[in-house]
């Protein structure tokens, strides 16, 4: 059935320290969204992509969309302890439900 | 404006017993879903309501059902409760299920015993 896997599990770094997150899907998506989930709490959007190959930044954050649309990244440029928190990408297929990945969970050092 | 409320935040069931989570939302959004969080298993799509009067199955509708009672309300109800069951659920609504940006609430932490 229709999947999105994403890797890695767990990243830990230290503060300023860059990280990136991967999804992929082995059928074309219709748009991909990204949100975050601190500790404790319920996921936030971040973002959603549309285009093949787009890009979109967010201050220290960038995503990308593959030209397949097949896959995405999330990169964070220069950690922050504020970073923390788990990043989750969502996919849809034909515009129809939300598929979430398994998430990545970031840990910044101080 | 409290966006998407979920009730109750908490609740420890036994094997067996039955209960119903409300999710209420007041942004006039037209989509509701129900998605259950297992560690490591990232969210995983229950039920959901594309539309008020339409209810669709996810990846895991078995010891579910649901309930679109009005455009505003999305209710999970778990009939018998079993130990696999023991999670964190989430509701969460968007303008159009094509529009993106899906709005949660808070969750509620449910333990089966």
């Amino acid at each position: 059935g229709q999947q999105v896997m994403q890797i890695p599990q767990y990243q830990h770094v230290q503060e300023g320290e860059d990280f990136t997150t991967y999804c992929n899907s082995s059928t074309t998506l219709s748009n991909i969204q990204w949100y975050k989930q601190r500790p404790g709490g319920h996921p936030v959007f971040l973002i959603q992509l549309v285009k093949s190959g787009e890009v979109k930044k967010q201050k220290r954050l960038t995503f990308q969309f593959g030209e397949a649309k097949k896959n995405s990244s999330l990169h964070i440029t220069a950690t922050q302890t504020t970073d923390v928190g788990t990043y989750f990408c969502a996919g849809q297929y034909n515009f129809n439900k939300f598929y979430f990945g398994s998430g990545t969970k970031l840990n910044v050092k101080p | 404006n409290a966006g998407v409320t979920q009730t109750p935040k908490f609740q420890v069931l036994k094997t067996g017993q039955s209960m119903t989570l409300q999710c209420a939302q007041d942004m006039n959004h037209n989509s509701m879903y129900w998605y259950r969080q297992d560690p490591g298993m990232g969210l995983r799509l229950i039920y959901y309501s594309a539309s008020e009067g339409t209810t669709d199955k996810g990846e895991v509708p078995n010891g579910y059902n649901v309930s679109r009672l009005n455009k505003r309300e999305f209710s999970l109800r778990l009939e018998s409760a079993a130990p696999s069951q023991t999670s964190v659920y989430f509701c969460a609504s968007t303008w159009q299920k094509n529009t993106g940006e899906l709005f949660f609430g808070e969750g509620s932490r449910l333990t089966v015993l």
